[in-house]
């Protein structure tokens, strides 16, 4: 196992457009994060799952914003109808069944660029 | 609710020199625990530090040790001996027990000077 990975590594949209992003946690963790971090700002938390239940919603996540994790193993982030303040970088990391206490890992990251 | 300040955009050390960076935080709970994750350019965050409340004793991972300071809210990370390859964003975070995500600051950008 390589660890997180995400996929885009980057995307470029138009205003108005759907885009979806990828997240493929270490194997065996049952717990998946997602998190945005826009340019001089920590991460800030998403949405958790906990292998396919979506525990926990952040406000930040507006009604345009959708998650899943079917099967409990990958993880899909869906933003409909793009905004220029959704230009971000979105991280996706896991841990395993003790939580973010112990240690999370994190995937390099998907860059969104709203034009 | 919890606050992390990190109050350095941007720290600079000489290599092989010792630099300390720092971190304070706010949280009404007394169970919880405080990390420092390193984020390279271009590369994924990884965790360097942590720090469970309940011990006093401060955390120490090779040329990594934490400041903690209970009472005052204090989260402090020393790098001895710097390394080119310690450039990178730092982060301290905070855990609180019952919580499902940590609470990041705005982070301090760590320049190496050869």
């Amino acid at each position: 196992d390589t660890g997180v990975s995400q996929d885009p590594r980057h995307k470029i949209t138009k205003r108005g457009q759907n885009v979806t992003f990828r997240c493929d946690p270490i194997s065996e963790h049952n717990r998946l994060y997602w998190y945005r971090q826009t340019l001089g700002q920590g991460p800030e938390f998403l949405t958790y799952f906990q292998n396919e239940a979506q525990l926990e919603k952040s406000r930040l996540l507006s009604d345009r914003f959708s998650a899943e994790r079917p099967k409990g193993s990958f993880s899909t982030l869906e933003i409909q109808r793009t905004e220029q303040g959704d230009s971000a970088m979105y991280l996706c990391a896991s841990s395993d069944g003790q939580g973010m206490n112990t240690e999370a890992f994190f995937g390099q990251g998907t860059r969104l660029t709203v034009v | 609710a919890q606050t992390v300040t990190q109050s350095q955009p941007e720290m600079s050390v000489q290599e092989a020199e010792t630099v300390t960076l720092s971190c304070t935080y706010d949280t009404s709970e007394s169970d919880y625990y405080l990390f420092w994750y390193k984020q390279p350019p271009s590369r994924q965050m990884i965790l360097v530090i942590r720090q469970e409340a309940y011990k006093q004793q401060n955390a120490t991972e090779n040329r990594f040790s934490v400041n903690f300071q209970k009472a005052a809210k204090s989260f402090s990370l020393k790098i001895s001996d710097s390394q080119l390859g310690d450039a990178a964003m730092y982060f301290c975070a905070l855990y609180q027990t019952g919580a499902n995500n940590l609470f990041f600051g705005t982070g301090t950008r760590l320049t190496v000077i050869p």
